[in-house]
């Protein structure tokens, strides 16, 4: 089946910096998006969700990116800190019900 | 707002017992509950969806009498997991999703190790 992918499995940024997160899906049914934050043994965290009819969506510090024509998807985190150490998931659903995840980024900031 | 939780947060049982792993919507009434598994290093493994007073629809190549889930309530749902093997040995995320709002709220999950 269709399934939502990450490009790169490791991100390591210098605290300060800005972190750029990237994820590709496949399903052009889907409609609806949602960035996760993980932390080791904990579960997943909302971030910031988008829909499809926009291309931008801007939060504390985040900000999701959608390209519709190439399918692709980016998280933006400004100013990274230590505590944004963390696995970064993409998810993606065509009906708001269930959700397909990525594989999943690991952050790691530099100090 | 939001808030799910999961009990046990970590569970050791032997090989050939049974375990059950409790979800919780604390806050808000949960028409859907999902119960997901993650390997280490790996993603989230949707296992089954399962929505109150029904029963649980599972994804294809999961074992429906071995991961027996029950959603009596609007704010609870059930994972038992039958005759634990070794390989089950996982972790296991529930999520709820409210009636009319996007988005699925996940729980903190539950690391369970049978030896």
């Amino acid at each position: 089946g269709e399934s939502v992918g990450l490009h790169l499995p490791t991100l390591s940024v210098q605290e300060g910096d800005n972190s750029i997160i990237n994820c590709a899906y496949s399903n052009s049914a889907s409609d609806y998006f949602i960035w996760y934050k993980q932390e080791s043994g904990k579960g997943p965290q909302f971030i910031i969700d988008i829909r499809s009819n926009m291309d931008k969506r801007q939060g504390q510090r985040v900000t999701v990116l959608l390209n519709k024509t190439v399918k692709h998807l980016s998280l933006q985190i400004a100013a990274t800190q230590p505590g944004d150490s963390a696995v970064y998931f993409c998810a993606e659903t065509p009906n708001d019900y269930k959700l397909s995840f990525g594989a999943g980024t690991t952050v790691t900031v530099r100090a | 707002g939001a808030v799910v939780s999961q009990h046990p947060s970590w569970v050791i049982c032997k090989s050939g017992t049974s375990v059950k792993i409790e979800c919780r919507s604390l806050d808000f009434q949960a028409t859907t509950m999902f119960w997901y598994r993650q390997f280490p290093k790996q993603s989230l493994m949707l296992m089954a969806t399962s929505n109150e007073g029904s029963k649980a629809t599972y994804e294809q190549g999961v074992e429906k009498d071995k991961f027996l889930i029950n959603h009596a309530s609007l704010t609870l749902s059930t994972l038992t997991v039958t005759s634990a093997h070794p390989e089950d040995s996982s972790f296991y995320i529930c999520s709820a999703r409210a009636s009319g709002r996007a988005g699925q709220y996940f729980g903190p999950g539950t690391r369970l190790t049978v030896t």
